[in-house]
């Protein structure tokens, strides 16, 4: 496995499901994001954790509960979801104390809510 | 605060014509400089990036960029477009010496390819 890594690619729930996004970087960086694209509107940085501590939060709600526990590894925990969260959740890494601190994207996981 | 714009929004061409894209940011220093690609249903892919020197980078797929510091603009080209080209492009900038939370995207230019 090279990259970054999000599992499940696709996710169907019901509002009162309780569910959970997983990523996975084996790029040996120290940051890793959250961020939620919607049809019609520009990427939006959710959740970040530098060296596993979280530092940003960006006002996202309470459904979304991020957990990073290790370098490599970032869930999204989602429960009680609204249908206008349905969008595209996008996971990234980082280096950041490298000269350029560039971020590497998985593929997505593509969530519905009913 | 920095802005990044991409002023099309959607562009078509056809097999085999030449590509502009353009970007334009607004921040008080150059920043660090990207364009990444977003196939449908995929990430985002990064294509290419300027940090310094050569004005003229060059990436993968074909592609490469040129900064203009007068016009704030870091216009994506491509000699010769591929019907697999078609995808959303973003450009995105990150002010230097910072990192990756910092990264400011701009709105995206969807590319249509006609046979």
């Amino acid at each position: 496995e090279t990259g970054v890594t999000q599992t499940p690619r696709h996710l169907v729930m019901g509002m009162t499901n309780k569910k959970s996004l997983k990523c996975e970087q084996h790029l040996g960086h120290n940051a890793m994001y959250w961020y939620k694209q919607s049809a019609k509107k520009p990427l939006e940085l959710m959740f970040v954790y530098s060296l596993e501590e979280r530092v940003e939060n960006n006002s996202v709600p309470s459904r979304f509960s991020p957990e990073c526990p290790n370098s490599s590894h970032l869930f999204l925990h989602l429960h009680t979801l609204q249908p206008e969260d349905s969008a595209l959740y996008l996971c990234a890494s980082s280096q950041e104390d490298s000269a350029t601190g560039e971020l590497f994207f998985g593929e997505g996981s593509r969530l519905t809510v009913l | 605060a920095q802005s990044v714009t991409q002023p099309d929004i959607h562009i078509t061409v056809s097999e085999g014509a030449s590509l502009e894209l353009r970007c334009n940011y607004s921040y008080g220093a150059t920043p660090y400089l990207f364009w990444y690609v977003q196939s449908p249903g995929q990430g985002l892919q990064l294509l290419l990036k300027y940090f310094s020197g050569d004005t003229l980078v060059q990436g993968i797929k074909g592609f490469e960029a040129e900064f203009k510091r007068s016009q704030s603009s870091f216009n994506l080209r491509k000699p010769s477009v591929h019907w697999s080209d078609a995808a959303e492009y973003f450009c995105a900038v990150v002010p230097l010496g910072n990192y990756g939370q910092n990264f400011v995207f701009g709105p995206g230019t969807r590319l249509s390819v006609l046979p």
